[in-house]
């Protein structure tokens, strides 16, 4: 299985800030990777794919990619209380493997 | 939007009992996956299945589990004898196939194994 690691967390940000999670892979070839975000007892819930090395914006939402570092990013601005979730990094080689999870708390 | 369904959402079984858990994935998708997360766990993959075969199963998927699509829209999975460790979310999804493809997750079955 490939390895995909996230900071676990707790990330507790105030209302209308920036949060920022970062995950990194293990395995060089990978080239597609995906943000979830998951409620308490729910499923994973789709935020956005990024394949090419840079910036892909939507919405309040920026993924970044380096492939040379392996790394993975996601900004939230502007967080919102409805934002408050667990946030899954997953790598798709034709099926998914996830990073634990960050979990996002937005104060009001 | 069409959206991938799953039943039961709640099923509770005693030890050593066989469970199958249904999921009817988006109609035109043709890959089908299977997912479980243990409570306070991350998101692990069991198996993936396409045209009427496995395509990829993960060590988890042991002789216990198999699947199956009986008909043109289910998609089950099935334990054989469960285990108390069985006891996990389990997360049917479904996708188009490659791996630039997203996977689409029901909202799952909790399976609780006493």
């Amino acid at each position: 299985q490939k390895e995909v690691e996230q900071n676990s967390g707790p990330l507790s940000v105030p209302e209308g800030a920036i949060a920022s999670l970062n995950c990194t892979y293990s395995d060089r070839g990978s080239q597609s990777f995906f943000w979830y975000r998951q409620y308490s007892g729910k499923s994973p819930e789709l935020i956005m794919s990024i394949y090419s090395n840079g910036d892909k914006e939507d919405g309040r939402f920026t993924a970044q990619l380096n492939k040379a570092s392996q790394y993975v990013s996601l900004l939230i601005r502007d967080s919102q209380p409805s934002d408050s979730a667990t946030y899954l990094c997953a790598v798709n080689d034709y099926k998914l493997s996830f990073g634990a999870g960050t979990t996002v708390t937005v104060r009001a | 939007e069409p959206e991938v369904t799953q039943t039961p959402s709640h099923q509770v079984t005693q030890m050593g009992q066989e469970v199958i858990l249904r999921c009817v994935p988006i109609s035109n998708h043709l890959y089908f996956y299977w997912y479980r997360q243990i409570l306070g766990q991350k998101v692990e993959f069991l198996v993936s299945f396409y045209n009427n075969e496995i395509s990829e199963k993960s060590e988890i998927f042991d002789d216990q589990f198999s699947v199956e699509r009986p008909d043109g829209s289910n998609f089950t999975l099935k334990i054989r004898s469960t285990k108390l460790e069985d006891s996990a979310m389990y997360f049917c999804a479904s996708g188009l196939g490659t791996d630039q493809e997203t996977q689409y997750f029901g909202p799952g079955t909790r399976l609780l194994v006493l």
